[in-house]
């Protein structure tokens, strides 16, 4: 079965931190994903993965940065946490070489900024 | 830019009847992948089912089956006798087949299941 893990399940912090979420998966897929989560607002992407080292911005990459040192963890980086930050994040991966294109997520972070 | 929408926030239903969720889209493209996700309280969010555009035949897996109107771009979800585990978020999603693999999801939509 392929995992997808996130480092906390919930996380506190205080406005202007910097806070780091982190993402793991153990099936060697290619590509990596972070989701925004908001009531009403369905899902929205914050930024991608494709490979080590590369990223592409999603539909709503301000504040945010990521990072993929290995190929296997996907970091989300909130330079400077803000209020209007605190919701859900979902960690997603999939693979591009089985033609399958399911995205796996991990059970998310819920992260409220005060 | 492609979106998709849900016009159903919350939707309940009888333990053991039948419920459908909807779901539409705006794209330009032909080909396409369309999912339903469901994300039980407190746990992973799951593929329920995925259809591909150029596929004419609705998409099953068990209980659960998809009414796909291309023409019409929608995409809905038919769950057969409803469980109490049913209950969940279901959002429905697209990809591009080209290009980045990123989902597009709808608002979702709560499910409720009555015993």
């Amino acid at each position: 079965d392929v995992k997808v893990t996130q480092s906390s399940r919930y996380l506190v912090k205080r406005t202007g931190e910097k806070v780091f979420l982190e993402c793991v998966q153990d099936m060697d897929h290619e590509n990596m994903f972070w989701y925004r989560q908001d009531p009403g607002l369905g899902l929205r992407l914050i930024y991608f993965s494709y490979d080590v080292k590369m990223k592409e911005k999603g539909d709503i990459p301000e504040g945010y940065s990521v990072s993929r040192e290995k190929k296997e963890r996907f970091s989300l980086i909130l330079e400077s946490a803000s209020t209007n930050q605190t919701s859900m994040y979902l960690c997603a991966s999939s693979d591009i070489f089985t033609g399958e294109n399911t995205q796996y997520f991990g059970p998310g972070t819920r992260l409220t900024v005060l | 830019a492609q979106t998709v929408t849900q016009s159903q926030p919350e939707m309940s239903v009888q333990e053991a009847e039948t419920v459908t969720l909807s779901c539409t889209y705006d794209t330009s493209e032909s080909d396409y992948y369309l999912f339903w996700y469901k994300q039980p309280p407190s746990r992973q969010m799951i593929l329920v089912i995925r259809q591909e555009a150029y596929k004419q035949q609705n998409a099953t897996e068990n209980r659960f089956s998809v009414n796909f109107q291309k023409a019409a771009k929608s995409f809905s979800l038919k769950i057969s006798d409803s469980q109490l585990g049913d209950a969940a978020m279901y959002f429905c999603a697209y990809r591009r087949i080209q290009g980045a693999q990123k989902l597009v999801f709808g608002q979702g939509t709560r499910l409720t299941i009555n015993p």
